[in-house]
């Protein structure tokens, strides 16, 4: 199974709400990944989680929460955003610890805040 | 950081060969060059990456310069599932993880 998958594939939600991205992987990967990608653009690192615990924070503003609860389980946390913050999300996935490893990735949820 | 450029956009005919360029001047001696895409409303995959020697793969060649300043993604045979967004990249490692820094890609269109 190479697969990573994302829920939900749509999210509307409100500059008030609180909502949560989930990413999920069953590769055995201890490295997983959130990417912000806004339209015709390239995607942007935002998060970085090795051996379940945050590595790198791209300064990412605070709105955006991230938790891995368990070396399969990715979720982003999402409260107060904007409407700039519309975008795709990509969840991705790799070996850890090793300087050469492919990314594996999600299709991404489609996030459009009112 | 050490930076790509790659052209916005390039076209093709369906099953003849496909060259895409990517500058990459700055290349320090331990950035690995990787090429991923992105097909229309998905994530991005990858394709092939290298150090200094040419690669090759079930999806595609990689041809680096001596001087490793620029590399050049081969299709042998494009097909229409081939286009998609090419993203040529300087992966960068360190103790807190592997860094994928995305370019602004090229577009390729094949035509029937």
């Amino acid at each position: 199974d190479t697969e990573v998958t994302q829920t939900p594939k749509h999210l509307v939600m409100g500059m008030t709400n609180k909502k949560s991205l989930k990413c999920e992987q069953h590769m055995g990967h201890r490295a997983m990944y959130w990417y912000k990608q806004k339209a015709k653009k390239p995607p942007e690192l935002m998060f970085v989680y090795s051996y379940e615990k945050l590595s790198i924070n791209e300064s990412v503003p605070s709105r955006f929460s991230p938790e891995c609860p368990n070396s399969s389980l990715l979720n982003l946390h999402l409260h107060a955003l904007q409407p700039e913050d519309s975008a795709l999300y990509l969840c991705a996935s790799s070996v850890a610890g090793v300087r050469f490893t492919e990314q594996f990735f999600g299709p991404g949820t489609r996030l459009t805040v009112l | 950081d050490a930076k790509t450029t790659q052209p916005n956009s390039m076209e093709s005919n369906e099953e003849e060969p496909v060259h895409l360029p990517c500058n990459h001047s700055t290349i320090s001696g331990t950035d690995y060059i990787h090429w991923y895409r992105q097909l229309p409303s998905q994530g991005p995959e990858y394709v092939i990456h290298g150090l200094t020697s040419n690669v090759n793969n079930r999806m595609a060649s990689l041809a680096i310069a001596e001087d490793r300043k620029s590399s050049t993604l081969i299709l042998h045979r494009a097909t229409l599932r081939d286009a998609a967004v090419y993203y040529c990249i300087l992966r960068v490692y360190n103790n807190a993880g592997n860094m994928l820094t995305f370019g602004g890609g090229t577009r390729l269109m094949v035509k029937p």
